[in-house]
């Protein structure tokens, strides 16, 4: 009955490769979020999505494409994995508006090689 | 730029000793809230403070809010081996684009026993 959950946990992968990495809520929030931490915990918003409408794109490269199917699920596709792109990817929820708290799932630990 | 920076990076203290973190900010904002961050986990959502507040409590925690100064702390009392991890603020800043957190750097508390 996790809240945010994401999969996979880690990924390792190839320079080169497309890689996707997963999320679902079941706390019916309407606003869905990728962050990415780097190697000194830094927390970067990439995207947010409201009701399966993109409303944050933080300059992020094009090879991220982001994609909901429904409210509930926010998937993360990497096109051409490059070195840079290693990192924590987290996904979170909530509900649309200020004063929201946000909910995070465990995180994705991408390591490109 | 990052909108909040903490202060101090790192902190050791022993268990039964309270922990003052410090968070600064640019910008006006909606609120500003506290996360923990343990290894290797998600964010935790630890308490919210209005931009028309001033102080929060919530068990151990207490937060202050000076919006003139554009700064926060957090204050854990009696800190416990448990308290070990990474505290970040979050700023949701009026008028940003979409609904966002931006986050500050964090600082690594250390609760030896």
């Amino acid at each position: 009955d996790t809240a945010v959950s994401q999969t996979p946990k880690y990924l390792v992968t190839q320079m080169g490769n497309d890689k996707s990495i997963k999320c679902e809520q079941n706390l019916g929030h309407d606003t869905m979020y990728w962050y990415k931490q780097d190697s000194k915990k830094f927390l970067k918003i990439m995207f947010s999505y409201n009701n399966k409408e993109l409303i944050i794109n933080e300059t992020v490269p094009n090879r991220f494409s982001p994609k909901s199917p429904d409210k509930a699920h926010l998937n993360l596709h990497i096109n051409s994995l490059e070195l840079g792109d290693s990192a924590v990817y987290f996904c979170a929820s909530n509900r649309r508006g200020a004063n929201e708290k946000l909910f995070f799932g465990s995180g994705t630990q991408l390591s490109v090689l | 730029s990052q909108q909040g920076e903490e202060d101090p990076q790192a902190l050791s203290i022993q268990e039964g000793e309270n922990a003052t973190m410090n968070c600064s900010y640019k910008t006006s904002i909606n609120n500003l809230q506290w996360y923990r961050q343990n290894s290797g986990r998600g964010l935790v959502h630890l308490i919210l403070i209005r931009s028309n507040e001033r102080e929060k409590h919530s068990g151990r925690l207490r937060v202050t809010l000076d919006t003139s100064k554009k700064s926060s702390s957090l204050l854990i009392t009696a800190s416990r081996a448990a308290d070990t991890a990474s505290y970040f603020c979050a700023t949701d800043d009026l008028g940003a684009s979409g609904s966002r957190l931006t986050f500050g750097e964090g600082t690594q508390l250390t609760v030896n026993p």
